[in-house]
């Protein structure tokens, strides 16, 4: 089975704009988190989609939002860029939304300008 | 202070070393992740425990609920065990808090 796939891996943008990082999980699993890990902060949870719906959401700001497709890839939009979103965006996936093991994709490392 | 605790941060050893990482977390939980970080950012999970001990090769995972506590241990260390391990708890249907992690380092 294919992993968690990332996309794209690197990006640089410049304070203002919007980025759009997409996540495929494993064929079969229908939950995605997705993490933000900077060396200030560590690893913190963003937020969950399971069957298309929003279901848990961390202390971000508006500027971050989700959404997740019927074949359960999911995408995360991050609008106004700031210096401080530069980061790396990890999503990962489980088969279900009981607590079980989370596999991550690779991540999607974001500079901010 | 944090939810999740972990000790030491830092971790220097020689190949072939016992090793013992330590978390401590402060809600309840029902399940605990020990997660390893490569220098590239790929994150993979080692374990997943809700009670007692797990082994897999050189790796050992215990847990006690009751006193909140987990520890991840490395017999035998090598090189490339160097890298930063995690403690994370789930404490919302499958939102994970995570520990600050533990740098690794295992010298030949």
């Amino acid at each position: 089975k294919a992993g968690v796939t990332q996309t794209p891996r690197y990006l640089i943008k410049t304070r203002g704009q919007q980025v759009t990082l997409s996540c495929s999980p494993i064929s079969g699993h229908r939950s995605v988190s997705w993490y933000q890990q900077t060396p200030g902060q560590g690893l913190q949870f963003l937020f969950e989609y399971f069957s298309e719906t929003q279901r848990n959401k961390g202390n971000f700001p508006g500027r971050f939002s989700g959404r997740q497709f019927s074949n359960s890839r999911s995408e995360m939009n991050v609008s106004t860029l700031e210096l401080g979103d530069s980061a790396l965006y990890l999503c990962a996936s489980s088969f279900s939304r009981n607590q079980e093991t989370q596999y991550f994709g690779p991540g999607t490392r974001l500079l901010v300008l | 202070k944090n939810e999740v605790e972990q000790s030491p941060q830092n971790l220097t050893a020689q190949e072939g070393e016992f090793i013992t990482i330590n978390c401590s977390y402060s809600v309840g939980i029902s399940a605990l992740h020990w997660l390893q970080q490569h220098p590239g950012g790929g994150i993979v999970s080692l374990f997943m425990l809700s009670s007692g001990k797990k082994k897999h090769g050189r790796l050992i995972a215990t847990i006690n609920i009751q006193e909140k506590h987990s520890s991840l241990h490395i017999t035998a260390s090598h090189p490339r065990d160097s890298a930063v391990y995690i403690c994370a708890v789930f404490t919302s249907g499958s939102r994970l808090t995570f520990g600050e992690g533990t740098q690794l380092t295992v010298n030949p």
